[in-house]
């Protein structure tokens, strides 16, 4: 049973639309929650650290918004480039290690 | 700093060799991490150590892994003996703290068993 739950597994966006999917945690006891960028053949990088609820973090056109009350926190990207094609991992702080989601992995068709 | 470094980046062997995967964390960083990924269960936690000693091993598969972290900057993934189903990319992580801060990954080591 996974801690982190994300949906879509998967989506196809078109080069130059926007998309958005969503990671949900545990509302309780909550400490962080972080967004990974994982292309394929490389390693996951981090996107965010989110520790605030309401709390909204961008870097480029990518950006994340956080739900601690209620567990859940979105991914947006907007204007979808190719080189955004990459699977989305979000992880939760549990027992002082992280909880990794199966992903959502984005395609960018051009 | 030249990030997580990773020590082999491809290894192929046979069923029943030892094989012992290498990593260099970021220097400063205390906590260093041991991921395994696969297509059935994703990226999964094998071990962690802080200081440079083992937290939580819960996630090693069985007795044939183990893992080593002589010094901060050194640590070391064993498997004896291997078999085909060890077969994955396993993956070194390291960060300033666990939990609130980013795990910064190496390249992973791509393991084949044959």
């Amino acid at each position: 049973i996974l801690n982190v739950e994300q949906s879509p597994q998967s989506l196809h966006v078109q080069e130059g639309d926007s998309t958005n999917f969503t990671c949900s945690f545990p509302s309780s006891n909550f400490y962080a929650l972080h967004w990974y960028r994982w292309e394929t053949a490389k390693s996951p990088e981090a996107l965010f650290v989110m520790t605030l609820n309401g709390d909204e973090k961008k870097k480029g056109r990518i950006s994340a918004t956080l739900n601690t009350k209620e567990g859940y926190s979105y991914l947006y990207i907007k204007g979808s480039q190719p080189e955004d094609s990459a699977t989305y991992l979000c992880a939760h702080p549990l027992d002082y290690k992280l909880s990794f989601g199966a992903g959502t992995t984005v395609t960018v068709r051009a | 700093d030249a990030g997580v470094i990773q020590s082999p980046r491809h290894e192929v062997t046979e069923m029943g060799q030892e094989v012992t995967l290498r990593c260099k964390p970021i220097s400063g960083h205390d906590y260093l991490f041991w991921y395994r990924q696969t297509m059935m269960r994703g990226l999964e936690l094998l071990i962690y150590f802080n200081n440079n000693v083992p937290i939580d091993d819960s996630g090693m598969p069985e007795d044939r892994f183990s893992a080593k972290m002589p010094n901060a900057s050194f640590s070391t993934l064993k498997i004896q003996p291997s078999e085909p189903r060890d077969s994955a990319v396993y993956f070194c992580a390291s960060s300033l703290r666990t939990g609130e801060d980013e795990q910064y990954f190496g390249p992973g080591t791509r393991l084949t068993v044959t």
